[in-house]
């Protein structure tokens, strides 16, 4: 079975300022994609970015970037240019892509971008 | 329509009562999730559908719990005499399927058990 940890529970940035989300993961399998969705408050979860793990180059998403490290099990997001916006829980999600295109969530971080 | 669309949005129900909710996918979308998200937690994987067939149930959903995709298009998802720990979040999602990893979420069913 696959587990997702995001060991920040809430993280705080000013507007305009650049933050970091982690996600470690552990899997068994080689064929699988990464995700990162955003659920801002009373919102329904809209997807920020995807990694296919087969890829090794970083996605990158206008101001969002990965920093995918397979062999560590590493998965963290990038915010560039915060805005005010980006105030949200974001969970980080695997997929394996053998059994059935269903996610595994971490715990998710509060990201608070303050003005 | 543009989204996943569930109803209804709240529910609040008394211990040992059964409820119903509903998910209607994109219509496109040939795979349907439910999701289960308590507070403060990241979402539960608890059953998926490809087209009418249900192909999968995590070990979550237990046999108080049912759902079905009848004619592949919305699905329900019930919940027979609820308990205080069903009180949750519950999110229904859909993708295209194999080859298309992107899912779509709807805004979710809150569930209060009193």
């Amino acid at each position: 079975a696959q587990t997702v940890t995001q060991s920040q529970p809430e993280m705080s940035v000013q507007e305009a300022e650049t933050v970091t989300l982690s996600c470690t993961y552990d899997t068994s399998e080689n064929n699988y994609y990464l995700f990162w969705y955003k659920q801002p408050p009373s919102r329904q979860m809209i997807l920020v970015i995807r990694q296919e793990a087969y890829k090794q180059q970083n996605a990158t998403e206008n101001r969002f970037s990965v920093n995918f490290q397979k062999a560590a099990k590493s998965f963290s997001l990038k915010i560039s240019d915060s805005q005010l916006g980006d105030t949200a829980m974001y969970f980080c999600a695997f997929m394996d892509n053998n059994a059935g295109n269903m996610l595994t969530f971490g715990g998710g971080t509060r990201l608070m971008v303050k003005p | 329509d543009t989204g996943v669309s569930q109803d209804p949005r709240h529910k609040i129900t008394k211990r040992g009562q059964n409820v119903t909710f509903r998910c209607d996918p994109i219509s496109e979308h040939n795979r349907l999730y439910w999701y289960r998200q308590t507070l403060g937690q990241g979402p539960e994987f608890l059953t998926y559908f490809q087209n009418e067939a249900q192909l999968e149930k995590s070990r979550l959903l237990s046999d108080r719990f049912s759902a079905e995709r009848p004619k592949g298009s919305f699905s329900t998802l019930e919940i027979q005499r609820t308990e205080q720990g069903d009180s949750a979040m519950y999110l229904c999602a859909s993708s295209r399927g194999t080859g298309n990893t992107e899912a779509f979420f709807g805004q979710g069913t809150r569930l209060t058990v009193v």
